[in-house]
């Protein structure tokens, strides 16, 4: 199993510019999450799913916003980037509702610089 | 809301040092406990979790925390470090009960070990 995926793992963009970065899981998870990475700020969650076609904000979810087509699926996108979403994002799924454990599984991040 | 908070910002030991990485949460209710380690350049990785039962988990690579109720702690513990330690590490905490999709961690211990 490949877990957690992540594309793309890098990407420079120009403020103004937009993007999307994809999130695949292939473990059969319900809930899939976005975070964001900082120095000294730990993970800050952006937004989250609980299930296909549902989606809710995080604490940080300004500038951005995220889709749920399919269940294997989580996408992020930044509209009109700005230098402060330079950052590395990081996708988690975790199980269903039956075995709500709280344990995410991560993916390798992506890193997103903004000019 | 729940808090995590983690009290040291940067530890530096030596090789064979003891280690112990404090973690604080503010929510009174039942909770999953959770340590995740960041290797440079990496994804967060599963370090340990505690769910109930014996308050003392073990985890992989040594390592071990401790839940005191009490003290809403959830303390990270090796008796002797090694190089290969130097990571990240962030303490998690997810409330159990309706709507408790999400995992809130602190932010972030970086640990540096010295051969």
């Amino acid at each position: 199993n490949a877990g957690v995926t992540q594309t793309p793992k890098f990407r420079v963009l120009k403020t103004g510019q937009s993007m999307t970065l994809l999130c695949a899981q292939d473990m059969n998870h319900e809930y899939m999450y976005w975070y964001r990475q900082d120095p000294g700020m730990g993970l800050r969650l952006i937004h989250y799913s609980v299930g296909e076609g549902t989606t809710a904000k995080g604490e940080v979810p300004d500038g951005y916003n995220v889709s749920r087509l399919k269940k294997q699926n989580f996408l992020l996108g930044l509209e009109s980037a700005a230098p402060s979403q330079t950052s590395v994002y990081f996708c988690a799924s975790s199980y269903s509702r039956t075995v709500n454990t709280g344990e995410l599984f991560f993916g390798e991040g992506s890193r997103l610089t903004v000019l | 809301a729940q808090s995590v908070s983690q009290h040291n910002h940067h530890v530096i030991l030596s090789e064979a040092a003891s280690l112990e990485l404090g973690c604080n949460y503010s929510y009174g209710g039942t909770v999953n406990l959770f340590w995740y380690v960041q290797y440079p350049g990496q994804h967060l990785q599963l370090l340990l979790k505690y769910f109930s039962g014996d308050p003392l988990v073990k985890g992989i690579k040594g390592f071990e925390a401790e839940f005191i109720k009490s003290k809403f702690s959830f303390n990270l513990r090796k008796p002797s470090v090694q190089w290969s330690d130097t990571a990240e590490y962030f303490c998690a905490v997810n409330q159990v009960g309706a709507g408790s999709y999400q995992l809130t961690f602190g932010k972030g211990t970086k640990l540096s070990v010295i051969p």
